[in-house]
């Protein structure tokens, strides 16, 4: 168990539609990973938090959006949703901002109908 | 597009042969990291080497770091059939606050 908890763990929706899904990092870590990983592929980053401050940002969609809240936890919001975008999307923590180790959660596994 | 590029693709030996893949990047680094997957689950973190260090060690793994070829390679020693998994390279880049992964390496360790 890395500590890290994201939900729901698998969700089923229909093209045109919008979900959330939430991250909550390890006690103590400052930052937040997200990550999409379609079918055999391999990791794209979205986007990067550090204390309630986005700090890198990557291949995100501009219908794609997330925040992370005064309590650490975070919520990534896709809408307008196509079937490309079924994937599973993970999210890490780490303690440090800059180096270190990552943490990830079991991720949400999203499907587009 | 991705930092890091693992070779080769997939990789499928006999219990208790070596594994060695092969990680390559295009920037700088502060330091490289390899993580495993089995298979739909989460990503783990096996083992960091930082930009200054040239070979690292953790149980039957070993590292090396190349960083005039931007290169890096995984060793898995005598493998076992538990670790047949997908192994990642991510480079964390100087001056960013990224972690970029590659496209992995599927393992298979056949009993």
């Amino acid at each position: 168990d890395s500590g890290v908890t994201q939900t729901p763990k698998h969700l089923i929706t229909a093209t045109g539609q919008r979900v959330t899904l939430r991250c909550s990092p390890r006690s103590g870590d400052l930052s937040v990973y997200w990550y999409q990983q379609s079918l055999d592929q391999g990791l794209q980053f979205l986007i990067q938090y550090y204390n309630g401050e986005e700090r890198a940002k990557g291949n995100i969609l501009e219908r794609f959006s997330a925040q992370q809240f005064p309590d650490l936890h975070s919520e990534l919001n896709l809408s307008s949703l196509e079937l490309g975008d079924s994937a599973l999307y993970f999210c890490a923590s780490s303690v440090s901002r800059v180096t270190g180790e990552l943490f990830f959660g079991e991720g949400s596994r999203l499907t587009v109908l | 597009s991705q930092q890091g590029e693992e070779d080769p693709q997939a990789l499928s030996i006999q219990e208790g042969e070596n594994a060695t893949m092969n990680c390559s990047y295009k920037t700088s680094i502060n330091n490289l990291q390899w993580y495993r997957q089995n298979s739909g689950r989460g990503l783990v973190h096996l083992i960091l080497i930082r930009s200054n260090e040239r070979e690292k060690h953790s149980g039957r793994l070993r590292v090396t770091l190349d960083t005039s070829k931007k290169s890096s390679s995984l060793l898995i020693t005598a493998s076992r059939a538990a670790d047949t998994a997908s192994y990642f390279c991510a480079t964390g880049g100087s001056g960013t606050y990224k972690y970029i992964f590659g496209t992995g390496t599927r393992l298979k360790v056949l009993a």
